[in-house]
C-alpha cells in the first residue's frame, strides 16, 4: 500500500500518560498535515510540515501536544499528560507542493483513535 | 478567519432519490473549494475540487458540484443516489498558500436500499 499510513490505530490510555502517534506519508510528498476528529465534527487542523520545517501550529495545540517531523518523512505527534478532552481521532494527511507554492490533493490516512480514560 | 457551514448534519434518502448537499463558505476573494467523502471504516478521499475555470465541477461516482460566487456556495449534487454513497461528506476550503483545509462539520448520508 502506497497511501499515507498511521500507528497505533488504536490506542487506550489512563489520564495523565504520554501516547505518541506515527505517520507516514506518501514518499515523494513534501508537505504533512495533522488534524484531529471529534465525533459529529468536522477535521481541525493542528499542525503542519513542509519538509522537516514545521510552519504553522493551530492554537488549538496546546503545549502539551507537539509534532516532529525530523528528516522530512515520517512524522511523530506527541500528547503528554493526556486529559480525556483529548480522546479523538487524530488523523495525517500528506500532499506534493509545487515550487510556486500551489498545493496538491491531501491524501488522508486512517487515523489514530485514542481514548482517554 | 475562513469557515465552512455546512446545513445539512444527516441525510436520509431513498435509492435513486437526487442529493443536493448544502456548503457555504466565509472568504470573500479568491477560493480553492473541496468535498472530501468518508465511507465507514475508510479514510478521507476527495470527490472533487474546484481551482478555477468551470464553475461546475465533476468529481468521481457521478458526484458534481457547482460553486457560485455571488452566494458564496459550492453544493454537491448527484442525480441518482445509490446505497453505496452512504457515508459523511465534507466540504472545505483551501487556506492561503499552506496547503491547510479548513473543514465543514460533514454531513452523514444515510442510502435506504
Amino acid at each position: 500500500d502506497t497511501g499515507v499510513s498511521q500507528d497505533p490505530r488504536h490506542k487506550i490510555t489512563k489520564r495523565g500518560q504520554n501516547v505518541t502517534f506515527r505517520c507516514d506519508p506518501i514518499s515523494e510528498h513534501n508537505r504533512l498535515y495533522w488534524y484531529r476528529q471529534t465525533l459529529g465534527q468536522g477535521p481541525e487542523f493542528l499542525t503542519y510540515f513542509q519538509n522537516e520545517a514545521q510552519l504553522e501550529k493551530s492554537r488549538l495545540l496546546s503545549n502539551r501536544f507537539s509534532a516532529e517531523r525530523p528528516k522530512g518523512s515520517f512524522s511523530t505527534l506527541e500528547i503528554q499528560r493526556t486529559e480525556q478532552g483529548d480522546s479523538a481521532m487524530y488523523l495525517c494527511a500528506s500532499s506534493l507542493a509545487s515550487t510556486s507554492g500551489r498545493t496538491g490533493e491531501l491524501f488522508f490516512g486512517e487515523g489514530s483513535r485514542l481514548t482517554v480514560l | 478567519a475562513q469557515s465552512v457551514s455546512q446545513h445539512n448534519h444527516h441525510v436520509i434518502l431513498s435509492e435513486a432519490a437526487s442529493l443536493e448537499l448544502g456548503c457555504n463558505y466565509s472568504y470573500g476573494g479568491t477560493v480553492n473549494l473541496f468535498w472530501y467523502v468518508q465511507y465507514p471504516g475508510q479514510h478521507l478521499q476527495l470527490l472533487l475540487k474546484y481551482f478555477s475555470g468551470d464553475p461546475l465541477v465533476k468529481g468521481i461516482k457521478g458526484f458534481e458540484a457547482e460553486f457560485i460566487k455571488s452566494k458564496f456556495s459550492f453544493n454537491l449534487r448527484k442525480p441518482s443516489v445509490q446505497w453505496s454513497d452512504t457515508a459523511e461528506y465534507f466540504c472545505a476550503v483551501l487556506s492561503g498558500n499552506t496547503g491547510k483545509l479548513i473543514f465543514g462539520q460533514g454531513t452523514t448520508l444515510q442510502v435506504k436500499p
